[in-house]
């Protein structure tokens, strides 16, 4: 297994480009998760996703975009990025109820907007 | 207002030594408390977790202590080993926040040979 897997794993932008992160899981899990961390910081949940077609805001929503639509993959969008969005983004799964605990994450996109 | 928060954001720990890392919690109302490890350049792993109800859990080589009276949580790691060089978070959630985890900033752990 391969576990969670995310695409790319950097990316430069430049102010008000869009673009979208791919996030694939092949556990077969049911919860999904956008994460980012900034330096010195913990992690901030953006979106996440309790199923397949299912979608909902985390602590930092704002200027993110996501969607389910097969329950292997998770992509989270911007649609005009912004200097603020410079961070490193994780995604995790988890199988689902009562596991929700032990997260599984995926390497992590390091993503600069300029 | 409701955060968790470690005490310290550096620790240097020699190796073989036990390594204690510490946490501050405000929301009483937390129904785990979990720890996750990050080494440079990945993700996080998850470590071990602990229930509201419950004073202290192990695992292998590691035990997770919660103290409610003072709000306090704190992760022991034994003999310590150079791999366990790592960044260490803390974070909680409860069912009525549909579990999402909130994490603390994190203290980094150098093992010193």
């Amino acid at each position: 297994n391969a576990g969670v897997t995310q695409t790319p794993k950097f990316r430069v932008l430049k102010t008000g480009q869009s673009m979208t992160l791919l996030c694939a899981q092949d556990m077969n899990h049911e919860y999904m998760y956008w994460y980012r961390q900034d330096p010195g910081m913990g992690l901030r949940l953006i979106h996440y996703s309790v199923g397949e077609g299912t979608t909902a805001k985390g602590e930092v929503p704002d200027g993110y975009n996501v969607s389910r639509l097969k329950k292997q993959n998770f992509l989270l969008g911007l649609e005009s990025a912004a200097p603020s969005q410079t961070s490193v983004y994780f995604c995790a799964s988890s199988v689902g109820q009562y596991t929700y605990n032990e997260q599984f994450f995926g390497p992590g996109t390091r993503l600069t907007v300029l | 207002g409701e955060s968790v928060g470690l005490h310290l954001p550096t620790l240097s720990v020699q190796e073989g030594d036990n390594s204690i890392i510490n946490c501050a919690y405000s929301n009483s109302a937390s129904d785990y408390f979990i720890w996750y490890k990050q080494e440079s350049g990945k993700g996080p792993q998850f470590i071990i977790d602990i229930r509201s109800n419950m004073d202290k859990r192990q695992g292998q080589r590691v035990t997770v202590l919660l103290n409610k009276t003072v709000k306090h949580l704190s992760l022991q790691i034994a003999a310590t080993q150079p791999g366990d060089s790592a960044v260490y978070f803390c974070a909680e959630n409860k069912e009525s926040n549909d579990y999402k985890l909130s994490f603390g900033a994190g203290t980094t752990v150098t093992v010193r040979a």
